[in-house]
């Protein structure tokens, strides 16, 4: 079965520093990947996501991600952290030929001034 | 245009109450998904629709839990005789069949239900 790790339950940043976001999946062939970002009272939105080819994807609001298949992560990353990027973020997996997304418990980015 | 809109967006009922949470997907979505998500938790899959067709129910939790999606559009999720525990958000997404994202799902705000 599939399955998302996200190590860290929360973690605090200062304004403008950088940020990285774990995620490890667990899945016996290259799998999709997602992540999704939850800001107070909104919806779940995209990031980005991965399905082939360039191991390194750009997202919305100066994301990116990089997925590395011999450590089965698929690391968040942002060079420079803004005070509206303090969220609840999710990773997520879904099979090659499935439908349903799997997700991780959640980072909770906190970002002090 | 419009994303995808659930309601009620907070529900409180006691415990014993039937309860029925809508979602209204994006336009022309063929696909629509039900989660629920625990606090402090990842949202978890209950079940999907292709158009009217419930493909998969395999992660409703039990026979409370019941979904339909009559026309293809609008959907209900159902929760019978409600227990404390089944308090938790529950989204909605959807998904397009065509164009460049066929592999995105779009959520909801979410019906945050709380059983007491």
């Amino acid at each position: 079965a599939q399955s998302v790790t996200q190590p860290d339950i929360h973690i605090t940043v200062s304004e403008g520093a950088s940020l990285e976001l774990r995620c490890n999946y667990s899945y016996g062939a290259t799998p999709y990947l997602f992540w999704y970002v939850q800001s107070p009272g909104q919806g779940l939105q995209l990031l980005l996501k991965y399905f082939s080819g360039d191991t390194l994807v750009q997202g919305i609001k100066g994301f990116e991600a990089e997925f590395k298949r011999s450590q089965s992560s698929f690391n968040l990353r942002k060079p420079s952290v803004h005070w509206s990027d303090a969220a609840e973020y999710f990773c997520a997996v879904r099979r090659f030929y499935g439908n349903k997304l799997v997700f991780g418990a959640g980072t909770i980015l906190r970002v002090k001034s | 245009g419009a994303g995808v809109s659930q309601s009620p967006r907070y529900k409180v009922t006691k415990r014993g109450q039937d309860v029925a949470l809508r979602c209204d997907p994006i336009s022309g979505h063929v696909s629509l998904y039900w989660y629920r998500q625990a606090l402090g938790q990842g949202p978890e899959f209950l079940t999907y629709f292709n158009y009217e067709a419930q493909q998969d129910k395999s992660g409703l939790p039990n026979d409370r839990f019941s979904a339909e999606r009559p026309e293809g559009s609008i959907s209900t999720l159902t929760i019978q005789r409600t227990e404390q525990r089944d308090s938790a958000m529950y989204r909605c997404a959807s998904r397009p069949t065509s164009g460049g994202s066929t592999d995105t799902q779009y959520f909801g705000p979410g019906t945050r239900l709380t059983v007491l």
